[in-house]
């Protein structure tokens, strides 16, 4: 059972453009929501995060915004460059003592120079 | 900080062999790390949940006979596939739970398995 829907699949975006990925997630268990950024053969990344108690967070050219009465949240990318390109996850963190991640289906971003 | 590796980063072997993966915590000591598997263009899902000193615990329909976790000490996770099959092949990816004011995880590089 997902509980985390991500969208768009894949995304193409031009040098200097914006990327834009949507997360909604159905449970209200979850009390912290982070995105990852994972290249081809690697591990996932902490890209930035934010709670549920904040609707906007800021680090460089990437952020996220929260909506929590629509339970929805995204990621932007600002001046996106060649670099970017690759798959992002957002996830959401379950309550409790073991922290688990519930991950979103991914997003294969490519930017184009 | 929070550097987390995982040895080998990749493993072919026969089928009905068994394989070892380890995860280590470099910098720091995780009393709480986590097993994932990705398959090719999907998402991570979460295998088990590895409690230092304790059994891990096992999501739905993950065989804990199959694949066993031994998490021994504060900065070291195994996950051994017993007698794998070639529909075992995927990518392993841990994590180690870090308790800080964030409280998050961070990823080891991922092992490739290949089962022949």
């Amino acid at each position: 059972q997902q509980q985390v829907k991500q969208s768009p699949q894949s995304l193409i975006v031009q040098k200097g453009g914006i990327s834009i990925i949507n997360c909604a997630y159905e449970n209200t268990a979850f009390d912290y929501f982070p995105w990852y950024q994972q290249f081809p053969g690697k591990g996932p990344a902490l890209l930035i995060a934010i709670r549920p108690d904040v609707s906007e967070k800021k680090e460089g050219r990437f952020t996220i915004s929260f909506n929590k009465s629509a339970k929805q949240f995204s990621l932007h990318i600002m001046d996106s460059q060649p670099g970017d390109s690759a798959t992002y996850f957002c996830a959401a963190r379950r309550k409790g003592s073991a922290r688990q991640l519930t991950f979103g289906s991914g997003t294969q971003l490519t930017v184009l120079p | 900080g929070a550097v987390v590796s995982q040895h080998p980063s990749w493993v072919i072997c026969k089928s009905g062999t068994s394989v070892k993966i380890e995860c280590r915590s470099l910098d720091f000591q995780a009393t709480t790390m986590f097993w994932y598997r990705q398959f090719p263009k999907q998402s991570l899902m979460l295998m088990a949940t590895s409690n230092e000193g304790s059994k891990a615990t096992y999501e739905q329909g993950v065989e804990k006979d199959k694949f066993l976790i031994n998490h021994a000490s504060l900065t070291l996770s195994t996950l051994t596939v017993t007698s794998a099959h070639p529909e075992d092949s995927s990518f392993y990816i841990c994590s180690a739970r870090v308790i800080d004011f964030i409280d998050t995880q961070y990823f080891g590089p991922g092992t490739r398995l290949t089962v022949l």
